[in-house]
């Protein structure tokens, strides 16, 4: 199994701020994808984003951004203008092979 | 939209009974997951099956087993509940392209078991 560390366990951000989730991780694969993963307070995990290892690019959705150092293997999640429903428990996952490690999760609350 | 569901959000069960959750998805995947979710951990993988009948072990397998008779249907079962195994359990399915797991994880809103 690989290691994958979300040194955070719970941060708070002011509304309207921006917040950086940090993750590392340890893979041997070479041709991989990482996934942000959030999971609202009693509802369903559902994606935040997906980075594609092999492109230079880190991605964006909307407010949120990663920031993806390949040597360093860290994935970090960024949210910008941050809203009171980003208030949620977010794991990060990055896939070998047929499986999906996560994280044991960042609890980020939005302070209003 | 791809729909995963779980036939129990909340379940209470003795020690010693036999439990079974079941995850149904809708969109013809090849992969589906059990997950278990305990504060502090993250999520932990139980079993994973990427294809009909067949099955693999993830990290915590101990005191569980897993069928998958038809596509659309992933069983997880306890065959002897204990107290430790009070749990959020999450069940997921996935797509894949060229081997790989590229494809999004869809999450069923959770089965909460507890064992008394």
């Amino acid at each position: 199994a690989q290691t994958v560390t979300q040194s955070q366990p719970e941060m708070s951000v002011q509304e309207a701020e921006t917040v950086t989730l940090s993750c590392t991780y340890d893979t041997s694969e070479s041709n991989y994808y990482l996934f942000w993963y959030k999971q609202p307070p009693s509802r369903q995990m559902i994606l935040v984003i997906r980075q594609e290892a092999y492109k230079q690019q880190n991605a964006t959705e909307n407010r949120f951004s990663v920031n993806f150092q390949k040597a360093a293997k860290s994935f970090s999640l960024k949210i910008s203008d941050s809203q009171l429903g980003d208030t949620a428990m977010y794991f990060c996952a990055p896939p070998t092979g047929n499986q999906f490690y996560f994280g044991t999760g960042t609890s980020l609350t939005v302070i209003p | 939209d791809v729909k995963v569901t779980q036939s129990s959000r909340y379940l209470v069960k003795r020690t010693g009974e036999k439990v079974f959750l079941e995850c149904v998805q809708d969109m013809d995947h090849e992969n589906m997951f059990w997950y278990r979710q305990d504060p502090g951990l993250g999520l932990r993988l139980i079993y994973f099956s990427y294809d009909v009948k067949m099955k693999e072990k993830g990290d915590i397998p101990e005191g569980y087993s897993v069928s998958r008779e038809k596509k659309e249907r992933f069983s997880l079962i306890l065959e002897s509940a204990s107290t430790n195994q009070t749990s959020m359990y999450l069940c997921a399915s996935s797509s894949l392209q060229d081997g790989l797991n590229t494809g999004e994880l869809f999450f069923g809103e959770g089965s909460r078991l507890t064992v008394l």
